[in-house]
């Protein structure tokens, strides 16, 4: 099976720069992605890892590295509107399922 | 497209009742998942299809859960009888392949 551990709660002011961790112990362990959600919403898609290393889109970036079973979610020049939950979820090796993790609460203050 | 569509957005149903939820994948996805959300359990995988076939139903609570595909437009996902426990957010989610999926936009469930 697998699982996967986030911080519960982040908080930070708007422009700064925010990092949300993730760490997994999977069998099978294929690939990262990470989604944001707002309250009363539905997660939405922000980025995937297969490999090693930073991804980058824009603001958000995410990183993964296979050897620490561990990945982050890098999100800079912050605003307000960043203000959601963040999940990593685990990608198996089959490539047909996806776990969640518990999710990051982020706060984002004036 | 239209996205994911789920049906209906909320339900509020007494203890016992029969509950079932609705999904419409995006044309042309070929997984299909259900989702439930709670603040104390987060996220979890119900069951999930692919081709419209039961892949994995490790996630489904008891046998109160039960779901269905029975086309590549639709799935069902039905619990009877509810308890109160069974209140949360219902997620369904498709994808060509799980690096992206698609949600929609959730049923809230409540039982009484």
């Amino acid at each position: 099976g697998q699982s996967l551990e986030q911080p519960s709660e982040v908080t930070a002011v708007e422009g700064a720069i925010v990092q949300i961790n993730c760490t997994y112990q999977t069998s099978g362990f294929y690939g990262l992605s990470w989604y944001q959600q707002h309250d009363g919403g539905a997660p939405t898609f922000l980025s995937y890892n297969a490999l090693d290393g930073l991804e980058e889109t824009g603001r958000f970036s995410s990183f993964l590295s296979r050897s620490d079973s561990y990945g982050y979610l890098l999100l800079q020049e912050l605003q307000m509107k960043d203000s959601a939950s963040y999940f990593c979820a685990g990608e198996n090796n089959a490539g047909n399922m996806l776990t969640f993790g518990g999710g990051t609460r982020l706060m984002v203050k004036p | 497209d239209a996205g994911v569509i789920q049906s209906p957005r909320h339900e509020v149903t007494e203890m016992g009742q029969e509950v079932t939820l609705r999904c419409k994948p995006i044309s042309g996805h070929d997984y299909l998942f259900w989702y439930r959300q709670t603040m104390m359990r987060g996220l979890e995988l119900l069951i999930y299809f692919n081709n419209n076939v039961p892949i994995d139903d490790s996630g489904m609570p008891e046998d109160r859960f039960s779901a269905k595909m029975p086309n590549a437009s639709f799935s069902t996902l039905k619990i009877q009888p509810s308890e109160p426990r069974d209140s949360a957010v219902y997620f369904c989610a498709s994808s060509n392949d799980v690096t992206e999926a698609f949600f929609g936009q959730g049923t809230r469930l409540t039982v009484v």
